[in-house]
């Protein structure tokens, strides 16, 4: 069973689409995050989550909103898509960090190319 | 603000043999954790080693250790008997420890290590 699983794996999509990736965890845990991964590899946290609450929102355009309906899941929703969007985005899950082991296991990540 | 160095983009190393990859990092904090993380040519991240800032033991794993030097900044990975499997892009990463800890990670920019037959 995959631990952290996100979908679809790729999407393509036009500039001013909308478009949502979904994330789903199956190892209890309480925090769940998205990172983006640019064109040069390099790897940035977005937003997370724990318990379904708000914790992290980093300088994100309001274009992006994620949605927690459960504490097992964080879904991301992408308006009036963009060319600088494409990139991978990676869906992250762990214990709550405030309390415990601060492993977080990584989604096998979304290519999203913007034309 | 912390932040996480790779200075060396890509490496390369012999199957066999072994290799140190670099990194340093800038905190004003304590309590810290520090991580390696793989992606090989499939996407996935994997945690490799995970360190914990107030123990002076160098972690390891199997074939991969790290150099953890607090007063230095630095936390190098050493991977021993580098195999094929290991070709990858390696990423170090922070994370502050403690109740105000949100779980952010903070990465480098990684170093694509090449591993030769």
């Amino acid at each position: 069973d995959t631990a952290v699983s996100q979908t679809p794996k790729y999407l393509v999509t036009q500039m001013g689409n909308d478009k949502s990736i979904k994330c789903e965890q199956n190892l209890g845990h309480d925090t769940m995050y998205w990172y983006k991964q640019d064109s040069k590899k390099f790897l940035k946290i977005m937003f997370s989550y724990n318990n379904k609450e708000l914790i992290i929102n980093e300088t994100v355009p309001n274009r992006f909103s994620p949605k927690s309906p459960d504490k097992a899941h964080l879904n991301l929703h992408i308006n009036s898509l963009e060319l600088g969007d494409s990139a991978v985005y990676f869906c992250a899950s762990s214990q709550d960090p405030r309390l415990a082991k601060n492993i977080q296991y990584f989604g096998a990540g979304t290519r999203l190319s913007v034309l | 603000a912390q932040t996480v160095t790779q200075s060396q983009p890509e490496m390369s190393v012999q199957e066999a043999e072994t290799v140190t990859l670099s990194c340093t990092y800038d905190t004003s904090e304590n309590n810290y954790y520090l991580f390696w993380y793989k992606q090989p040519p499939s996407r996935q991240m994997i945690l490799v080693i995970r360190q914990e800032a107030y123990k002076q033991q160098n972690a390891t794993e199997n074939r991969f250790s790290v150099n953890f030097q607090k007063a230095a900044k630095s936390f190098s990975l050493k991977i021993s008997d580098s195999q094929l499997g290991d070709t990858a892009m390696y990423f170090c990463a922070f994370m502050k420890h403690g109740s105000g800890n949100t779980g952010k990670l903070i990465f480098g920019q990684g170093t694509t290590l090449q591993v030769k037959p």
